[in-house]
């Protein structure tokens, strides 16, 4: 079946580690996205990627950073430098970036909620 | 910059319907969206409006666009306890890679 695989789902971390949270699809999408998700608010857009080898930061990319060498996989490290990265991540692709001839469903994985001890 | 807003909650009894609102700021949206989010999971794409429309209906989800007032409706009829979730509303712009997210509204269905 195809989808999006996000690991792990659990992920508990102490201050002023790096953790990196694993994103993997078999959509053939190109484009890819991380969200962060708190209580009571919106998505944010973290990072994302329209291509391989690609990516442009969104609007909370401070204290974040990503990689995509592959088209399927889109890891997201959480640095020590993010100020409070409690929060539930969500990763997302997409087949094309949104326009008038493509109304550009996202597919999201299941999620991964990071605690920070 | 733009902006999108639904309520927080909304309760519902079980086999009424249910209206889910939400508004936007930008009014050159061309697409506007409805995800499904049940717990502790990822969204779903629900149902979607290209913005020359009105009205969209696919089985028991109606939605409803007001573009002159920027006002978005997900309607479900016959409200059942797997509708539980939490429903995000969402634009687009042509030229505009990202999606604008509103908060979500919880839907608690009540026996």
């Amino acid at each position: 079946d195809g989808g999006i695989t996000q690991s792990p789902k659990y992920l508990f971390r102490k201050e002023g580690q790096n953790v990196t949270l694993s994103c993997e699809q078999n959509l053939n999408h190109d484009a890819m996205y991380w969200y962060r998700q708190d209580p009571g608010q919106g998505l944010r857009l973290i990072y994302y990627s329209q291509i391989v080898n690609d990516f442009q930061k969104g609007d909370i990319a401070e204290g974040y950073s990503v990689s995509r060498e592959k088209k399927e996989s889109f890891p997201l490290t959480v640095t020590s430098a993010q100020k409070n990265p409690t929060a539930f991540y969500l990763c997302a692709s997409s087949i094309a970036v949104v326009s008038s001839y493509a109304h550009g469903e996202l597919f999201f994985g299941e999620g991964s909620r990071l605690t920070v001890l | 910059g733009e902006d999108v807003e639904q309520s927080l909650f909304l309760s519902v009894r079980e086999g009424d319907s249910s209206v889910i609102n939400c508004t936007y700021t930008d009014s050159s949206s061309t697409y506007l969206y409805w995800y499904k989010q049940e717990p502790g999971a990822g969204l779903q794409l629900l149902t979607y409006i290209f913005s020359n429309m009105d009205m969209k209906q696919d089985q028991r989800l109606t939605v409803l666009l007001n573009k002159k007032d920027k006002h978005l409706s997900l309607r479900i009829a016959d409200t059942q306890t797997g509708d539980s979730a939490i429903y995000f509303c969402a634009e687009s712009e042509d030229s505009n890679y990202q999606l604008i997210w509103g908060a979500g509204t919880k839907l608690i269905i009540k026996p």
